[in-house]
């Protein structure tokens, strides 16, 4: 219950395209849901995060929509870029003290010119 | 300033051998965490402290030890380590309670021999 399960594995993006990872949870209790983005050799760093209590959230090209019924969420990435070529994690935690975050299985991006 | 940094970045030690990693933010955040990384996996978590007591530990073996000397630092002593041990270590800090996003250190790269 406390897997989250992430799609594609990887992904290939033409340069201008959009690009569309797909996440889905079963613990209802998750309340936190961020996005973290992976460069090799370097650490995640978060690239954006939603709350249950909105179905969308948008930070420049990179939208996450959230449909809390299908208990699944997405990543998309508008005008995909070749330096958005990295790995894509999403995670799931439920709020409280030093809450431990679900992290999904990870998404390779590539983006061609 | 939102960083959190680790030293050193690479690390290579025999099996025999007593090393240190080490974590520093200057965030105010009272939540620290190690994490350990694969090759195309996601982070896998440790240990956490929270207000400088351990708070979780993933059944992780006594060979890795924490410690949290204060609420900025962060103490990895790895003692007679494996070759499977090999893999991306990364430290993480959050606030705690009310926020959950983590934010991560670029890692050490360790190689067990």
């Amino acid at each position: 219950q406390q897997q989250v399960k992430q799609s594609p594995q990887s992904l290939i993006v033409q340069k201008g395209g959009i690009s569309i990872i797909n996440c889905a949870y079963e613990n209802t209790a998750f309340d936190y849901f961020p996005w973290y983005q992976q460069f090799p050799g370097k650490g995640p760093a978060l690239l954006i995060a939603i709350r249950p209590d909105v179905s969308e959230k948008k930070e420049g090209r990179f939208t996450i929509s959230f449909n809390k019924s299908a208990k699944q969420f997405s990543l998309h990435i508008m005008d995909s870029q070749p330096g958005d070529s990295a790995t894509y994690f999403c995670a799931a935690s439920i709020t409280g003290t030093a809450s431990k975050l679900t992290f999904g299985t990870g998404t390779r991006l590539q983006v061609t010119l | 300033d939102t960083e959190v940094t680790q030293t050193p970045k690479h690390l290579v030690m025999g099996m025999t051998n007593k090393k240190s990693l080490k974590c520093e933010q200057h965030m105010g955040h009272r939540a620290m965490y190690w994490y350990k990384q694969k090759a195309k996996k996601p982070p896998e978590l440790m240990f956490v402290y929270s207000y400088e007591k351990l708070s979780i530990n993933e059944s992780v073996p006594s060979r890795f030890s924490p410690e949290c000397p204060n609420s900025s630092l962060l103490n990895l002593h790895l003692h007679a380590l494996q070759p499977e041990d090999s893999a991306l270590y990364l430290c993480a800090s959050s606030q705690v309670i009310l926020q959950e996003t983590q934010y991560f250190g670029p890692g050490t790269r360790l190689l067990v021999l």
